[in-house]
């Protein structure tokens, strides 16, 4: 069956830079798109930018340009995202979730990562 | 604030049907499909409802979705304490070119 597997939870100082794993399996990676979402502790979901692991194309929205890099090792069935000049607000669980097209449901989602940022 | 806009909170008691709404407007639910995720307490969301009103294989008929205009709905019926959770709309946005989520009813099973 369809699994989004993530890397453990990471704790970071202001400044730094987290990069997420999305491991795959069940499917052939370069069928679906792969998005990123996250949520703050007790607030709701907040999409990330997406990739099309088949070709290496990302959106991502105007508030994450310049901080957010996804990125495709297709041999490894894995997709990482990356933020970088991590603060406080930052803090938060990230989560890779599928869909099929791009304007299509999120279908399938990884357990997520808890990112923590604290000096 | 979320671009799509649900009540915070909603609540009934088992066998009880209750509903949640989720308003937008014609760049995201008025041209496109709504998605409905659910958020068991320490949990990664699932899918829902997808397409509006489609189930996955596997989420009960007690769960139903509707679309009108530039808002749409989750109606559970037959209320149980395995529904209390977070649920989420979702849909794409046209201007934004982007998903954009509603954010967030909690649902409480008295």
């Amino acid at each position: 069956q369809v699994q989004l597997v993530q890397s453990g939870a990471e704790v970071k100082k202001p400044g730094a830079s987290v990069k997420v794993s999305c491991k795959a399996s069940g499917y052939s990676l370069t069928s679906h798109y792969m998005h990123w979402v996250r949520q703050a502790p007790g607030q709701g979901l907040e999409w990330m930018g997406i990739i099309n692991p088949g070709d290496g194309t990302t959106n991502y929205p105007q508030k994450f340009q310049g901080r957010v890099t996804m990125t495709t090792d297709t041999s490894a069935s894995t997709v990482y995202m990356e933020l970088s000049s991590l603060r406080s607000e930052d803090t938060a669980i990230y989560y890779c979730a599928r869909s099929y097209a791009i304007k299509r449901p999120l279908d399938s989602w990884g357990q997520g990562t808890l990112v923590t940022v604290s000096s | 604030q979320s671009v799509l806009t649900q009540p915070p909170s909603a609540s009934g008691t088992p066998g009880q049907r209750v509903t949640i709404s989720c308003s937008g407007s014609s760049s995201n639910i008025g041209s496109n499909i709504v998605n409905w995720y659910q958020q068991l307490p320490g949990t990664a969301p699932k899918p829902l409802i997808y397409n509006n009103n489609q189930r996955p294989s596997g989420v009960p008929d007690r769960f139903s979705g509707s679309k009108s205009g530039t808002s749409a709905s989750l109606a559970i019926s037959g209320l149980q304490s395995e529904d209390e959770a977070d649920y989420y709309c979702a849909a794409w946005d046209d201007s934004l070119n982007n998903p954009v989520f509603g954010g967030g009813t909690k649902l409480t099973v008295l």
